[in-house]
């Protein structure tokens, strides 16, 4: 079982629509997530980071945790064709004392005018 | 804003060749990494650091090597480059807090060896 697993798509959405991104994690003492987006060619940009269950909003974006069922997901509310990238989740590990992240191979995700 | 670089967008090297890649940072952030990235394995940890001459070794280290002499700089050395080496190379940095862990990348290098 891989550590971070992530539907690599791609996933198609109509514009305006929202767009939802899954992601499951492995280790259950896992405390911080992360949503990257990467434009082709371009590296990753930290878009969403969220420590606790629940959901977190930050304008179009809400990231969702739930560490009982190890699952985090992203939702893109809105969706603009400037949203078509691949969306990379990540978990925070503790390897014998150093803290490190942990990346999903990523979700393409392609918005549909 | 964050600022981390990379000494280069673009770099062919033949094989055997011996490749230094470099990554500055001007955050004054103690964590450092390099990471490869290769289509459908995702983005892999070669080497990071948490502090000044320190280095660990991540999940893909062989074949690689790190130096980093200043807090600001962190080095990837490919010691005699290989074809499989062929690869983007991103650098990040980070500094930890009791409340988050994010990482910031570099615009990549994408090394092609021949």
């Amino acid at each position: 079982q891989k550590e971070v697993e992530q539907n690599s798509g791609p996933l198609s959405v109509p514009e305006g629509a929202i767009a939802s991104l899954n992601c499951t994690y492995s280790d259950r003492v896992s405390q911080s997530f992360f949503w990257y987006r990467q434009y082709s060619g371009k590296s990753p940009e930290l878009i969403m980071s969220i420590y606790s269950n629940g959901d977190k909003e930050d304008g179009r974006f809400t990231a969702q945790l739930n560490k009982a069922s190890q699952y985090v997901s992203l939702l893109i509310r809105d969706s603009q064709p400037s949203d078509s990238a691949t969306y990379l989740c990540a978990v925070r590990r503790v390897d014998f004392g150093n803290e490190k992240l942990t990346f999903g191979t990523g979700t393409r995700l392609t918005i549909i005018p | 804003d964050v600022k981390v670089t990379q000494s280069s967008r673009y770099l062919v090297k033949r094989t055997g060749e011996k490749v230094f890649l470099e990554c500055v940072q001007d955050m004054d952030h103690e964590n450092m990494f390099w990471y490869r990235q290769d289509p459908g394995l995702g983005l892999r940890l070669i080497y990071f650091s948490y502090d000044v001459k320190m280095k660990e070794k991540g999940d893909i280290p062989e074949g690689y090597s790190v130096s980093r002499e200043k807090k600001e700089r962190f080095s990837l050395i490919l010691e005699s480059a290989s074809t499989n080496q062929t690869s983007m190379y991103l650098c990040a940095s980070s500094q930890i807090t009791a409340y988050s862990y994010e990482q910031y990348f570099g615009p990549g290098t994408r090394l092609t060896v021949t």
